[in-house]
């Protein structure tokens, strides 16, 4: 079983303010990171997945990055709303036999409140 | 539409008792993947096929069993021997490639009479 850690565990922000979330994992052996938004009573939804070291995506408000040879990648949101209100995870993408089909190592999750 | 559709959403076992879980998908997607999810805990990772009638144990296996028999299918049995079955179910699919992104079901919720 790999390791992957998610800080902080909660995080509570204000309409407006910006925060970043943090997710380690084994840098050995990579192949993919993905980020996930899970909001309350509805299913986990793909915010991107990463492959190569230095790479940096962004989606509207949200960006992340992504170091493979320290082993973290961090989850920007700029001017945080309500609705991002929500749990971010993390996963680390396995191989199985040689196939990019294998199990991801989820970690627990980084539990996002935003207040008006 | 395409998508994963898991049934039911809430589902009741009694003391005893085997129950099946659906989980269907027409994304045409090569692997599927079963998560159990409990209070303060992450997804945890059950069972998970990349092929037809091929599947690997996760993390929590002891107690579930599936089936592999249709590519748009994998059905999941929580059994007698499962002691603590109540939580929330996720179902998953994913295509083939790195950077293929996983694609979860709206969940089933199981619960002990």
């Amino acid at each position: 079983i790999l390791n992957v850690e998610q800080s902080p565990q909660s995080l509570h922000v204000q309409e407006g303010d910006s925060t970043n979330f943090t997710c380690s994992f084994p840098s050995s052996n990579f192949y993919a990171l993905h980020w996930y938004r899970w909001e309350t009573a509805k299913s986990p939804e793909a915010l991107f997945v990463m492959t190569l070291n230095g790479d940096e995506k962004k989606k509207g408000r949200i960006s992340a990055t992504l170091n493979t040879k320290e082993g973290y990648s961090y989850l920007y949101i700029k001017g945080s709303q309500p609705e991002d209100s929500a749990t971010y995870l993390c996963a680390l993408g396995g191989s199985y036999r040689g196939s990019t089909l294998g199990r991801l190592y989820f970690g627990r999750g980084t539990q996002l409140t935003v207040w008006p | 539409d395409g998508g994963i559709t898991q049934s039911p959403k809430y589902l009741f076992r009694k003391e005893g008792q085997n129950v099946t879980l659906s989980c269907e998908q027409n994304l045409n997607h090569d692997a599927m993947y079963w998560y159990r999810q409990d209070p303060g805990q992450g997804l945890r990772l059950i069972y998970y096929s990349q092929i037809v009638n091929d599947f690997q144990k996760g993390d929590i296996a002891e107690g579930y069993s599936v089936s592999r028999e249709k590519k748009e299918s994998f059905p999941l049995t929580v059994t007698s021997a499962q002691k603590n079955p109540t939580a929330f179910y996720l179902c998953a699919s994913r295509a083939g490639g790195l950077g293929e992104t996983q694609y979860f079901g709206p969940g089933t919720r199981l619960l002990v009479l």
